[in-house]
């Protein structure tokens, strides 16, 4: 089952332009990760947030979490071509094995 | 070693053949698993393993057999497969449980011909 919803499923911009990819979730969690999938790629991570937190910055992301709404974001500052990708939220279950990845953000940059 | 290595990273196989995907890790992880990945759709939790015992599997069909020997080693067997079965399989790891980020492979693409 897909706990993560992203939204919006596609996204183009230019390059330098920030970039805001949005994840809702269904039940509690312990923490809520992001990860990159370059086309046809394993996936990297790139950013955990623990349901503790509201604000977590890496380089040019930056990631909220709002347990109240169950929802999170992730920003790209001066986005470069290179961070063209797919985006996935993924959630544990409130402490579960296992992580459960959301539809995804296909992201363009254009240079 | 800060890696996963998958093996083969390409692999077509007939519906009647019986084939292995290999993982591999280096890291001390303790947690490996395997998803499955359709075109354009988020990877999807196939296997679980915790210190080399299974435990979580997804309802995963009996064609599908994973193995863990050792700690490094994660193996997916193969056998009797369906054209829809054809998918980037991914393998992952993850230094503790529950997991505070997995390292991917970069996935082995089947097609089942």
């Amino acid at each position: 089952s897909q706990q993560g919803e992203e939204d919006p499923q596609a996204l183009s911009i230019q390059e330098g332009e920030n970039a805001t990819m949005n994840c809702s979730y269904k039940t509690s969690i312990n923490n809520l990760q992001w990860y990159r999938q370059n086309s046809g790629r394993g996936l990297v991570h790139l950013i955990l947030i623990r349901s503790n937190e509201r604000e977590k910055h890496s380089g040019r992301l930056r990631v909220t979490l709002d347990t109240s709404k169950k929802s999170s974001s992730l920003l790209i500052t001066a986005s470069r071509a290179a961070d063209t990708a797919s985006y996935f939220c993924a959630t544990d279950q409130g402490g579960s094995e296992k992580l459960v990845f959301g539809k995804g953000t296909k992201l363009t940059v254009n240079p | 070693d800060t890696e996963v290595t998958q093996t083969p990273k390409h692999l077509v196989m007939g519906m009647t053949n019986k084939k292995s995907l290999k993982c591999e890790q280096h890291m001390g992880h303790r947690a490996m698993y395997w998803y499955k990945q359709k075109a354009k759709k988020p990877p999807e939790l196939m296997f679980v393993y915790s210190y080399e015992k299974l435990s979580i599997n997804e309802s995963v069909p009996s064609r599908f057999s994973p193995e863990c020997p050792n700690s490094s080693l994660l193996n997916l067997h193969l056998h009797a497969l369906q054209p829809e079965d054809s998918a980037l399989y991914l393998c992952a790891s993850s230094q503790r449980q529950p997991p505070d980020g997995y390292t991917f492979g970069s996935g082995t693409r089947l097609t089942v011909v």
